[in-house]
């Protein structure tokens, strides 16, 4: 079965400083993972997905993501945020390559803070 | 191109009620998945149409919920009787058919069942 945690239910940092939203992932076969935000009233963006190749990944918006195996961990980032980067970030793995459906963490609510 | 649209964007109605949900994907999009989130959990996969059949329905959660995709364009969720765990807010997404296509959502439907 797959499953994915999102460990931090907030996290909040200072406009201008990096940021890191953590995901590990649980699957059984190759991982696909991805990465939606969610901002208020509106639906998920697709932000980035890792399927194969360079560990980094990077997305809109700024946003990238390092893919580590031997951690099964896709920790998304972003060198300097902005605070319309505030919004509810959501992690997703599945482990086909088909039309398959998402397998969702819980989301994290990040606050930019001016 | 449009995107994936929902309606209504809120409902509110009565535990033994029915509501039905409407999803129009984005044209040309063979998948169309349901799912939903309840109160800061997990989004939770519902089902998945590939044009008007069902690919997966393993995440409905009963006989209360019926899901249709007459002719392969919009579908309908329609749940009948409310009760008041139904209460969540329902996404649609859709995708092309291919590996690793993103699902692109639409911005919900909050149900609220009183």
């Amino acid at each position: 079965a797959q499953s994915v945690a999102q460990p931090e239910d907030q996290v909040n940092v200072a406009e201008g400083n990096p940021l890191t939203v953590k995901c590990t992932y649980s699957v059984s076969g190759n991982p696909y993972l991805f990465w939606y935000v969610q901002y208020p009233n509106r639906g998920l963006q697709f932000l980035l997905k890792y399927i194969t190749g360079d560990n980094l990944v990077k997305g809109s918006y700024g946003f990238e993501a390092e893919f580590n195996k031997s951690q099964t961990s896709f920790h998304l980032k972003k060198p300097s945020a902005l605070v319309s980067d505030s919004a509810l970030y959501f992690c997703a793995v599945r482990d086909t390559v088909g039309n398959t459906p998402l397998v969702f963490g819980k989301g994290t609510r990040l606050s930019v803070i001016a | 191109e449009a995107g994936v649209t929902q309606f209504p964007s809120h409902s509110v109605i009565e535990k033994g009620q029915t509501v039905t949900l409407r999803c129009d994907p984005i044209s040309g999009h063979d998948n169309l998945y349901w799912y939903r989130r309840v109160m800061g959990k997990e989004i939770k996969f519902l089902l998945h149409f590939v044009k008007e059949s069902k690919q997966d329905e393993s995440g409905m959660p009963n006989n209360r919920f019926l899901a249709e995709r007459t002719g392969g364009t919009y579908s309908t969720l329609k749940v009948q009787p409310a009760e008041l765990e139904d209460s969540g807010v329902y996404f649609c997404a859709s995708s092309h058919s291919g590996i690793l296509q993103p699902q692109h959502f639409g911005d919900g439907t909050r149900l609220s069942i009183l």
